[in-house]
């Protein structure tokens, strides 16, 4: 299985371009997750979605946006690139439910704006 | 107060120490604890679920106090692989919210 997959694995924008981050995940997991960390610092959850249709904010919402259509794709658009943007993004899975089972990670997307 | 807190070191110890990190959690309500792994520039991977009775693995042994609100992590004969970063996670309703991590550096 190949889990978690994101991509792309690194980009550079320009202050004010905007992308789509992928994510993808073969587990049939319910529960989709993303997360940024800043260099040094903890994760901080951008959005998160309990199943198909279904999304919330996370900590930090501001300047991205999700969807999920279906239970394996949960791509994050980020509209209006800033330097504050500049972070590593991380995508997980989980099945959810009582007891929740842990996360599973992607690999990351490092993503600079400049 | 942060809703996870861990000591984010460094912790240089030699190898064959024995070292033990903790994490508070602010939220009573917390369901489930982790600890995960993250070696630099990779994704966070698990290193164990923590159990209520406590639980071992190989040298690792995870351990939950509901009424100090920490969990535990004791790693016994340290191995330069052991070198990373040791994030907690914690479970508030459908999000797991994660430490900011707790930096190990096992020295020859």
């Amino acid at each position: 299985n190949a889990g978690v997959t994101q991509t792309p694995k690194f980009r550079i924008l320009k202050i004010g371009q905007s992308m789509t981050l992928q994510c993808t995940q073969d587990m049939n997991h319910n529960y989709m997750y993303w997360y940024r960390q800043d260099p040094g610092m903890g994760l901080k959850l951008i959005y998160y979605s309990v199943g198909a249709g279904i999304t919330d904010k996370g900590e930090v919402p501001n300047g991205y946006n999700v969807s999920r259509s279906t239970t394996e794709d949960f791509p994050l658009r980020l509209e209006l690139a800033a330097p504050s943007q500049t972070s590593v993004y991380f995508c997980a899975s989980s099945y959810g439910g009582t007891g929740f089972s842990p996360l599973h990670f992607g690999n990351g997307t490092r993503l600079t704006v400049t | 107060r942060k809703e996870v807190e861990q000591d984010p070191g460094p912790f240089n110890v030699p190898e064959g120490a024995t070292v033990a990190f903790n994490c508070t959690y602010s939220n009573s309500a917390s369901q489930s604890f982790f600890w995960y792994r993250q070696d630099c520039r990779k994704e966070p991977k698990l290193l164990m679920s923590v159990y209520s009775s406590g639980n071992e693995d190989g040298r690792f042994t995870a351990q939950l106090n509901r009424a100090s609100q920490y969990i535990s992590l004791l790693i016994r004969d340290s191995k330069l692989s052991d070198s990373a970063t040791y994030l907690c996670a914690v479970i508030y309703g459908q999000n797991f919210v994660f430490g900011p991590g707790t930096r190990l550096s096992v020295l020859p």
